[in-house]
């Protein structure tokens, strides 16, 4: 069974940094696209980054403050975030991908708040 | 702003069929056979019902139907239950530069 754990969410500052992590099991995850998809509160989805099998490619919504990557021997996803702002406040969803196809997994999120 | 465009709220009574239409451009929707659909109960994580258009994963109910037609893509579930009620999210791969979009959802009210 695919799982997907999300870590590393919480209380930040404003212009304050925080790493997310995304450890998977269940499938082969060096064989996979991974992205990271958030959910503001009370509000819809959007996807914020992508990367493919070897990290090789890299795909943003808001390239410059964010970092993905990946640690295959670890079966592990990253998101480097710098910069914060008040509206990066969401849930963060680490989710496996197809291609930039769909995303047929979803883990249950870290939350990040980014408040003074 | 979301890129896509989906109504706020569509309802209907058990056993009735609904439509959700989601609404983009030639860049992404049209432009390519890849709008999946999602569903999400409240405070739940959301679930692939359809991909590639129409394509329903193993174990989907093929109560759940997807279709396109231009720049829009729809999703139509049959047989409403009161298990549907939920928001359904629409997204589609948008090319190298906006690679995913999604739509700003709508809320199914089974009545």
């Amino acid at each position: 069974e695919v799982h997907l754990v999300e870590s590393g969410g919480g209380l930040v500052q404003p212009g304050g940094s925080l790493r997310l992590s995304c450890t998977a099991s269940g499938f082969t995850f060096s064989s996979y696209w991974m992205s990271w998809v958030r959910q503001a509160p009370g509000k819809g989805l959007e996807w914020v980054a992508n990367i493919n099998q070897g990290g090789g490619e890299r795909y943003y919504m808001d390239r410059g403050r964010f970092t993905i990557s990946r640690d295959d021997a670890k079966n592990s996803l990253f998101l480097q975030m710098n910069s914060l702002r008040a509206e990066d406040t969401a849930l963060y969803y680490c989710t496996r991908e197809q291609d930039g196809r769909y995303f047929d997994h979803w883990g249950q999120g870290t939350l990040v708040t980014v408040s003074s | 702003q979301s890129a896509l465009t989906q109504p706020a709220s569509v309802s209907g009574s058990p056993g009735q069929s609904i439509t959700i239409s989601c609404a983009g451009t030639s860049s992404d929707i049209g432009g390519y056979n890849f709008v999946s659909w999602y569903q999400q109960h409240p405070d739940k994580v959301p679930k692939l019902m359809i991909y590639d258009v129409s394509r329903r994963p193993s174990g989907i109910s093929d109560r759940f139907s997807g279709s396109k037609s231009g720049n829009t893509a729809s999703l139509t579930i049959s047989g409403l239950q009161a298990e549907d009620e939920a928001d359904y999210y629409c997204s589609s791969y948008g090319g190298t530069n906006t690679l995913v979009v999604f739509g700003g959802g709508t809320k199914l009210t089974v009545l």
